[in-house]
């Protein structure tokens, strides 16, 4: 069955470093998205991207984040530098079409640490 | 500021037992609302998308209602088994919001005794 594959599973970052993390999406599908999930809390939205652009983006994803799709496959967010509290679970998901009644497949995740 | 909440946080079967939870969400701006399994280590797992008030759907042991009148959705597993063990998400979508703009509740944790 296709999958959202994301590397790393883990990473351990010194605060003010960059991140990318990244995600392949399931292939023939054109709505992508970036989660997070602090520990203990909910899962939040980030950003939803589509034809190359981002579509909508909620009040956490501020000037440090950019998500980047730079080839056919790969679909990344990066966190310029990162703080503290970016320390979280990142949840990539893709969807195929933009309906109501339409699945949203997620990967793994990638937990992020920031020392 | 669009609300979700499940209840209970966490629940504790025996193997065989039927068991039930809730998730509420704003009943205003409703557009489709995701349940997920997510086990430990792996990635959340879709179970259902509903759309339309009255739904009710069901994959195997498990099944889901929907009433977006009152604002809220059941999630049913009928005789509980140990690989049911899980968090179960809801999440809403409203009625504007891109496809993806999901308001997740926190979950019920699910575990079940052998």
């Amino acid at each position: 069955e296709p999958e959202v594959t994301q590397t790393p599973s883990h990473q351990v970052t010194q605060m003010g470093q960059e991140v990318i993390l990244r995600c392949v999406p399931i292939s023939n599908h054109l709505y992508f998205y970036w989660y997070r999930q602090i520990l203990g809390q909910k899962v939040e939205f980030l950003v939803s991207f589509y034809n190359n652009e981002i579509s909508e983006k909620s009040e956490i994803f501020d000037d440090q984040f950019s998500v980047e799709r730079p080839d056919g496959s790969n679909f990344t967010l990066k966190i310029r530098s990162t703080k503290l509290e970016d320390s979280a679970m990142y949840f990539c998901a893709s969807s195929g079409w933009s309906v109501a009644g339409n699945t949203i497949y997620f990967g793994e995740g990638s937990w992020l640490t920031v020392v | 500021i669009l609300n979700v909440e499940q209840s209970p946080q966490s629940l504790h079967v025996q193997e065989g037992d039927s068991t039930n939870f809730t998730c509420s969400f704003p009943s205003s701006n409703f557009y489709a609302l995701h349940w997920y399994r997510w086990e430990t280590a792996k990635s959340p797992e879709a179970l259902f998308v509903m759309t339309l008030n009255g739904d009710e759907k069901k994959k195997g042991r498990i099944s889901a209602t929907l009433n977006t009148k009152e604002g809220y959705s059941y999630l049913y597993i009928k005789g509980s088994q140990p690989e049911d063990s899980a968090t179960y998400l809801c999440a809403f979508r409203r009625y504007g919001g891109s496809q993806g703009n999901l308001i997740f509740g926190k979950g019920t944790k699910l575990s079940v005794k052998p």
